[in-house]
C-alpha cells in the first residue's frame, strides 16, 4: 500500500471549514483514498473514500488532485465534536487491511 | 443494528494470566478485523477473517496471541500468557465487502492492562 503523509496537528475555529491535507505521492492506480477519524477513547469511524473523482457525503467532502498524489478532506463547518485524530489511508479496492499511520490531530476551538 | 459489540470493555489482569477478548460483528458482515492500539505503535492490524476463515495473521505479534471465529457472529482474541507489554486497547471491526461497501465499522474497544 502507498504511504501517506499528514501534518501531525491542526487547529480550526468552530464554524469555519477544516481542510486536512494528505500526501500520497506513491499511490497506484487501483488504490483508493480513505479517511477515518477517531474521537478520544472511541473506535475509528469511517468518513469518506474516493478513487479519482471528488466525493461528498453528509459528513465531509474529499478533494483528490488530478494526479492523485494528494487529497484534502474538508469539514465544511467544523464543530467542537469534530475534534479528533483524522487518518488518511490509501489501500487497494479490496479495502481489507487498513494501515492507519499517525494521522492528524484536529483541535476545533470555540 | 447495535453495531460491533466488544466485551469486556476493560480488563485488568496480572502477568502470566490468560486473557480472552470477545467480539460480535454486525449481523451479515463477511469480514472481521482485530486491531491493537498503543501510544508507541498506533493502530495495528493483528488478523482478519473472511466468512469465519482467517485470511492474514501476519500482524499477530507472537505465539502467545491466537484468534478464532467459530461462527459468523462471534470471534475471540486470546493472549496466553499475558505480559505487561500487551497492555493496549484492542478493537474489533467488521465490514460487508460483498456489498461493495468497503468501510470498516469499529467496536468501542477493550482496554487491557496487564500488571
Amino acid at each position: 500500500d502507498a504511504k501517506t503523509t499528514q501534518p501531525p496537528s491542526m487547529d480550526c475555529a468552530e464554524g469555519r471549514a477544516a481542510n486536512l491535507p494528505c500526501n500520497h505521492s506513491t499511490i497506484s492506480g487501483n488504490e483508493y483514498v480513505y479517511w477515518y477519524r477517531q474521537i478520544h477513547s472511541q473506535g475509528p469511524q469511517y468518513i469518506i473514500h474516493g478513487l479519482k473523482n471528488n466525493e461528498t457525503n453528509e459528513m465531509a467532502s474529499l478533494i483528490i488532485t488530478e494526479d492523485r498524489k494528494s487529497s484534502t478532506l474538508i469539514l465544511p463547518h467544523a464543530t467542537l465534536r469534530d475534534t479528533a485524530v483524522y487518518y488518511c489511508i490509501s489501500t487497494p479496492n479490496s479495502g481489507y487491511a487498513l494501515n492507519f499511520g499517525k494521522g492528524t490531530s484536529l483541535l476545533v476551538t470555540p | 443494528d447495535a453495531g460491533v459489540i466488544q466485551s469486556p470493555r476493560h480488563e485488568v489482569t496480572e502477568m502470566g494470566q490468560e486473557v480472552t477478548l470477545r467480539c460480535k460483528p454486525i449481523s451479515g458482515h463477511d469480514y472481521l478485523f482485530w486491531y491493537r492500539q498503543t501510544m508507541m505503535r498506533g493502530l495495528e492490524l493483528l488478523i482478519y477473517f473472511n466468512n469465519n476463515v482467517p485470511i492474514d495473521d501476519s500482524g499477530m505479534p507472537e505465539d502467545r496471541f491466537s484468534a478464532k471465529m467459530p461462527n459468523a457472529s462471534f470471534s475471540t482474541l486470546k493472549i496466553q500468557p499475558s505480559e505487561p507489554r500487551d497492555s493496549a486497547v484492542y478493537f474489533c471491526a467488521s465490514s460487508l465487502v460483498a456489498s461493495g461497501r468497503l468501510e470498516q465499522f469499529f467496536g468501542p474497544g477493550t482496554r487491557l492492562t496487564v500488571l
